[in-house]
């Protein structure tokens, strides 16, 4: 069974700061891992995607995630928040070795910046 | 390139009644996966369709179900709704090709059941 876990119901930031967005995660075999941005009243938005190689992963808007195999987690991050960036962003994976693309996801971090 | 389009939008329907939601996947794009957003308890999987096929399914009860056309896109239906399947639900879509290929969401159903 694959799980995801996003410790922080709602992250506050001010413009301009770094944002940080946790997630950890558990899968039986390798992982893939992604995040997704929700805009209200929409759908799921792509950010990034970790399939090998570098474990920092750029991705759209500006945001990066690292991910650290011996902590099992995939933190989304941006260096300077806009307040555009306000939203819920939700980490997910899916396990290498299963067959088809069933994605497991975190509840969300809303997070919220603050001019 | 047109992205997931999901119909209709919004849907408010009846304890009892019975329910289709439709998808159309981005064109070429032969995975087609539901899910179901709630408050309480996030987004959930529900199935996924491949080549007109049901390749996994999720923990819902079989008043849930779905299928896919031969054009890859796919409905899903609720039968005997009940006041907890009140939720938003999305359809997403992915390429023929790798299995870590991010999924495409549309902007989902929000359904509304009184």
């Amino acid at each position: 069974a694959q799980s995801v876990a996003q410790p922080e119901d709602q992250v506050n930031v001010a413009e301009g700061n770094p944002l940080t967005v946790k997630c950890t995660y558990s899968v039986s075999g390798n992982p893939y891992l992604f995040w997704y941005v929700q805009y209200p009243n929409r759908g799921l938005q792509f950010l990034l995607k970790y399939i090998t190689g570098d474990n920092l992963v750029k991705g759209s808007y500006g945001f990066e995630a690292e991910f650290n195999k011996s902590q099992t987690s995939f933190h989304l991050k941006k260096p300077s928040a806009l307040v555009s960036d306000s939203a819920l962003y939700f980490c997910a994976v899916r396990d290498r070795e299963a067959a088809g693309n069933k994605l497991t996801f975190g509840g969300g971090t809303r997070v919220l910046v603050k001019p | 390139k047109a992205g997931v389009t999901q119909t209709p939008r919004y849907l408010i329907k009846t304890r009892g009644q019975q329910v289709t939601l439709s998808c159309s996947p981005i064109s070429g794009h032969r995975s087609v996966s539901w899910y179901q957003q709630t408050p309480g308890q996030g987004l959930q999987f529900l199935f996924e369709y491949f080549s007109e096929t049901q390749r996994n399914k999720g923990n819902f009860p079989g008043r849930f179900s779905g299928r896919q056309f031969s054009n890859s896109r796919s409905e899903m239906n609720v039968s005997t709704l009940e006041l907890g399947d009140s939720a938003l639900y999305l359809c997403a879509s992915s390429t023929l090709t790798g299995e870590y290929a991010e999924a495409f969401f549309g902007q989902g159903t929000r359904l509304t059941v009184v």
